[in-house]
């Protein structure tokens, strides 16, 4: 069984600087996906980044970037120029493909808190 | 249409109730979830249908009932709920295999 793990339950930033959220996980699998999940007060999960195992290239998305470290099994989140609109849950999600659908796990989360 | 449509956005029910929770995709998605998430806690998969069929069940009490007429539409049927099953249910979506979820805004269950 996967397991996904977020060893930081909260953080805070200053608007306009730099975070990163860090994300640990355990497979045997050698074919998967990695995703960071944003939900605000909403609750509306919302796609932040995916980043493909097979992949060697981290995944980037405007202000968001990711440090995937295959053989560690760490897959990072860097939100640079932090926005009040970043505030949110964060989590960071396993994701192991299956035939015509997929089984998606989620870590814990980290609760970030931009700061004006 | 990029949207996930889950219906009600609010419920609250008795243990004796039955009620039944709705989502909707338009999207031409052939996988369908059900995630249950309490308050503080990540989504916890409980469902998964492929192409109409039950894919996954993570051993789920019976109290909950999935069902999937179609290839758009994924029921929830609710029966004899506890308080602790109160929670945000999320129905998501999928292409395929190797896609990302599509996540609908949640049901917002509350059971008295």
């Amino acid at each position: 069984a996967q397991t996904v793990t977020q060893s930081q339950p909260e953080m805070s930033v200053q608007e306009a600087e730099t975070v990163t959220l860090s994300c640990t996980y355990d497979t045997s699998e050698n074919n998967y996906y990695l995703f960071w999940y944003k939900q605000p007060p909403s609750r509306q999960m919302i796609l932040v980044i995916r980043q493909e195992a097979y992949k060697q290239q981290n995944a980037t998305e405007n202000r968001f970037s990711v440090n995937f470290q295959k053989a560690a099994k760490s897959f990072s989140l860097k939100i640079s120029d932090s926005q009040l609109g970043d505030t949110a849950m964060y989590f960071c999600a396993f994701m192991k493909p299956l035939y015509n659908n997929n089984d998606m796990r989620f870590g814990a989360g980290t609760r970030l808190t931009v700061k004006p | 249409d990029t949207e996930v449509t889950q219906t009600p956005k609010h419920l609250v029910m008795g243990m004796t109730n039955k009620k039944s929770l709705k989502c909707e995709q338009h999207m031409g998605h052939r996988a369908m979830y059900w995630y249950k998430q309490k308050a503080k806690k990540p989504p916890e998969l409980m469902f998964v249908y492929s192409y109409e069929k039950l894919s996954i069940n993570e051993s789920v009490p019976s109290r909950f009932s999935p069902e999937c007429p179609n290839s758009s539409l994924l029921n929830l049927h609710l029966h004899a709920l506890q308080p602790e099953d109160s929670a945000l249910y999320l129905c998501a979506s999928s292409q395929g295999g190797d896609e990302k979820l599509f996540f609908g805004s949640g049901t917002q269950l509350s059971v008295l």
